[in-house]
């Protein structure tokens, strides 16, 4: 089966400082992963997805991932938070290319930014 | 970027009660939708897939005479919560789009009392 994890809750930072959120998954072969953003009152915001390619994704708001197949890592990062990031991070994936799956997405648990001034 | 709606975004029922919850594509037709479920301090857990045309497919688990999915037109698809308690009380949220891009709805918060 597989399944996602996001060993951090919660993470608080000042802004300006940089930013790593954490997601490890596990799966048979290579998933699809994605890394949404959920601001209170708000949908879920795609920030970026890996589907396969350069293992470093660039997204929108300054976020990049990093696919590390050996870690089984998709990691969250951003090198200057802003007050405006303060939201709760899902990371997520779906089965590859073949897969009967198609849409579905398996989340991890979440982890709530916090920023400070 | 396409838009997903949800109605209504808040709703409180009495237990025993049914509640309808719509969610629309706006922007664009899609044949299937997917609803969610997140409980409180909790991730999203799929709920089941809303086929336009035919029936939805349910995850292990949910109920589907509790939660009936209709999936009439190309830009809508409803979530009914039938005979509703206390336990039901959550965050829904449905999404669509195309292949492996996913666009959510702003959810709707169900309490049941």
């Amino acid at each position: 089966a597989q399944s996602v994890t996001q060993p951090d809750i919660h993470i608080t930072v000042s802004e300006g400082a940089s930013l790593e959120l954490r997601c490890n998954y596990s799966y048979g072969a290579t998933p699809y992963l994605f890394w949404y953003v959920q601001s209170p009152g708000q949908g879920l915001q795609l920030l970026l997805k890996y589907f396969s390619g350069d293992t470093l994704v660039q997204g929108i708001k300054g976020f990049e991932a990093e696919f590390k197949r050996s870690q089984s890592s998709f990691n969250l990062r951003k090198p200057s938070v802003h007050w405006s990031d303060a939201a709760e991070y899902f990371c997520a994936l779906t089965r590859g290319a073949g897969g009967t799956s198609y849409g579905k997405l398996t989340f991890g648990q979440g982890t709530i930014l916090t920023v400070h001034p | 970027g396409a838009v997903v709606s949800q109605h209504p975004s808040r709703v409180i029922c009495k237990s025993g009660t049914s509640v309808k919850i719509e969610c629309r594509s706006l922007d664009f037709q899609a044949t299937t939708m997917f609803w969610y479920r997140q409980f409180p301090k909790k991730s999203l857990m799929l709920m089941a897939t809303s086929n336009e045309g035919s029936k939805a497919t349910y995850e292990q688990g949910v109920e589907k005479d509790k939660f009936l999915i209709n999936h009439a037109s190309l830009t809508l698809s409803t979530l009914t919560v039938t005979s509703a308690h206390p336990e039901d009380s959550s965050f829904y949220i449905c999404s669509a789009g195309p292949l492996y891009e996913q666009y959510f709805g702003p959810g709707t918060r169900l309490t049941v009392t």
